[in-house]
C-alpha cells in the first residue's frame, strides 16, 4: 500500500511526560509536514522538511522537536507535555516542495491528562 | 501572511439539493487554493483544486470557482449524497511550500 503512515494512532499520556509520534511515506516525495489539529478541527502547519532538512517551523516551542532521519520519515518528539498539546496530529508528504498536493496520514489522537 | 476565511462554519442541506461554500483569501499573490474533505475520524483528502489562471474547474458533482479580483473562491457541490457529510476546508497558498488553510465547514446531508 503507497501512502503516508503514522504510529502510535492514539497517545493517552500524563502531563509532563515526553511522547514521539512517528510518520513515514512510501510515496517517494520529498517533502514531509506535521500539522496540529484543535478540537476545532483548525488545521495548523507546525513544520516543514525537504529532503531532511528543515524549512517552516512555524513558531512551535522547543518543546517539539522534529526529526528527519531520512526524506522518508518525519518523526515528532514532544518533550514535556501539557494540557494545551492534546489534539489530533497529522503527518502529511508532498512530491516536492513545489508540489502543492498534500498526502496526509491517518492522524495521532494525542490526550494529555 | 496570507489569511483565509471560510463561510458557513455550519451547513445542513437536503439530500439532492446543492451546498456551496464560499472562502476569501488576503494575498493577492496567492495563486493556488485547493479543497479538502475529512470525514468523521479520517485524514482530510484533497478533492479539488485551481489555479489562478482559471476561473473555474469541474470534476463531476463538485466545482470549484475562483474570482481573483475579489479573491475569493468557492466550492459548489451538486447533487448532494450522503457521503458527502463532512468537515470541508478550502486553502490558499503563495509560496508553494506553504499552505494556509480555512477553518472548515462542516456539511450535514440531511435525508
Amino acid at each position: 500500500d503507497t501512502a503516508v503512515s503514522q504510529t502510535p494512532k492514539y497517545l493517552v499520556t500524563q502531563m509532563g511526560n515526553d511522547k514521539s509520534i512517528k510518520c513515514e511515506q512510501n510515496l517517494g516525495h520529498d517533502t514531509m509536514y506535521w500539522y496540529k489539529q484543535d478540537s476545532k478541527k483548525f488545521l495548523k502547519i507546525m513544520f516543514s522538511y525537504n529532503n531532511k532538512e528543515l524549512i517552516i517551523n512555524e513558531t512551535v516551542p522547543n518543546r517539539f522537536s522534529p526529526k528527519s532521519p531520512d526524506k522518508a520519515h518525519l518523526n515528532l518528539h514532544i518533550n514535556s507535555l501539557e494540557l494545551g498539546d492534546s489534539a489530533v496530529y497529522f503527518c502529511a508528504s508532498s512530491l516536492t516542495q513545489r508540489d502543492n498536493a498534500r498526502f496526509f496520514g491517518p492522524g495521532t489522537r494525542l490526550t494529555v491528562l | 501572511g496570507e489569511n483565509v476565511e471560510q463561510h458557513p462554519s455550519t451547513l445542513s442541506v437536503q439530500e439532492g439539493d446543492s451546498a456551496v461554500i464560499k472562502c476569501t483569501y488576503s494575498d493577492s499573490a496567492s495563486n493556488y487554493f485547493p479543497w479538502y474533505k475529512q470525514e468523521l475520524g479520517k485524514r482530510p483528502q484533497l478533492i479539488i483544486d485551481i489555479r489562478s489562471n482559471v476561473g473555474e474547474k469541474k470534476d463531476q458533482r463538485i466545482a470549484v470557482t475562483l474570482n481573483k479580483t475579489a479573491k475569493h473562491f468557492s466550492l459548489h457541490i451538486t447533487e448532494t449524497q450522503p457521503e458527502d457529510s463532512a468537515v470541508y476546508f478550502c486553502a490558499a497558498s503563495q509560496r508553494d511550500d506553504k499552505i494556509i488553510f480555512g477553518k472548515g465547514t462542516r456539511l450535514h446531508i440531511l435525508p
